[in-house]
């Protein structure tokens, strides 16, 4: 594609649901990064796709964050029994193969738990 | 470790200069400068990837000081495009991988 897609751009959750977030990379962009950003701050790294493989994903709040990448190109976080402090923008962004590649982010997914 | 960015906010006027700053209390092997503004995507900037390197886009620049763990961003001449929340994203690498971790960003405007 042209650019990194995400979806829902906007969702809204009661609290102890589950939401699943959508992020499709730029073609043939073999890394993919999962941040959450709160309001008035930076992105705060969350996971760590290298293709399929998980690398990292040290950033992970807690158990009840989930992310995949089955094929290599589609990604979704999930986040389970949502709680109001999951309330944040959640962004997704992929790079090519190089690690001084930069970054291309897609636009978000605000996620406001009630 | 999170980078740490000063000032957190800056107010200029069209036309003024501003320098942001970017430091970090481990090594830097790459430092990425990246602006926002309000609801949307980061969108990149420029990318330092050696000590003492300097690169400039339109009207901002930047330079990387490997041994003070710091880098600075420029902005001469500002124009009001420029508004918007600057970020410093550092490179920790590992094991199979490398990931950008970011500052908390400084806040820009410029009015007219």
């Amino acid at each position: 594609g042209a650019g990194v897609s995400q979806s829902p751009r906007y969702k809204v959750a009661k609290r102890g649901q589950d939401v699943a977030l959508r992020c499709d990379p730029i073609s043939g962009h073999v890394s993919l990064f999962w941040y959450q950003q709160a309001l008035g701050q930076g992105p705060e790294f969350l996971t760590y796709f290298q293709n399929e493989a998980q690398l990292d994903k040290s950033g992970l709040p807690s158990d009840r964050f989930f992310a995949e990448r089955p094929e290599g190109s589609v990604s979704t976080l999930k986040i389970q029994r949502t709680q109001q402090e999951d309330s944040a923008v959640y962004l997704c962004a992929s790079r090519d193969r190089g690690p001084n590649e930069k970054l291309f982010f897609g636009s978000g997914t605000q996620l406001s738990v009630l | 470790q999170q980078p740490v960015q000063s000032p957190q906010a800056v107010i200029l006027r069209e036309g003024e200069d501003a320098v942001i700053n970017c430091s970090s209390s481990k090594a830097l092997y790459s430092v990425h400068w990246y602006r926002q503004k309000h609801g949307e995507a980061p969108v990149f900037l420029m990318i330092l990837l050696k000590g003492g390197e300097q690169k400039g886009h339109e009207k901002i620049s930047a330079s990387f000081n490997e041994k003070k763990q710091q880098s600075s961003l420029y902005l001469t001449a500002s124009q009001l495009s420029y508004s918007g929340t600057y970020f410093c994203g550092t490179g920790a690498g590992y094991t199979g991988g490398f990931k950008t971790i970011f500052g908390a960003g400084t806040r820009l405007f410029v009015k007219a």
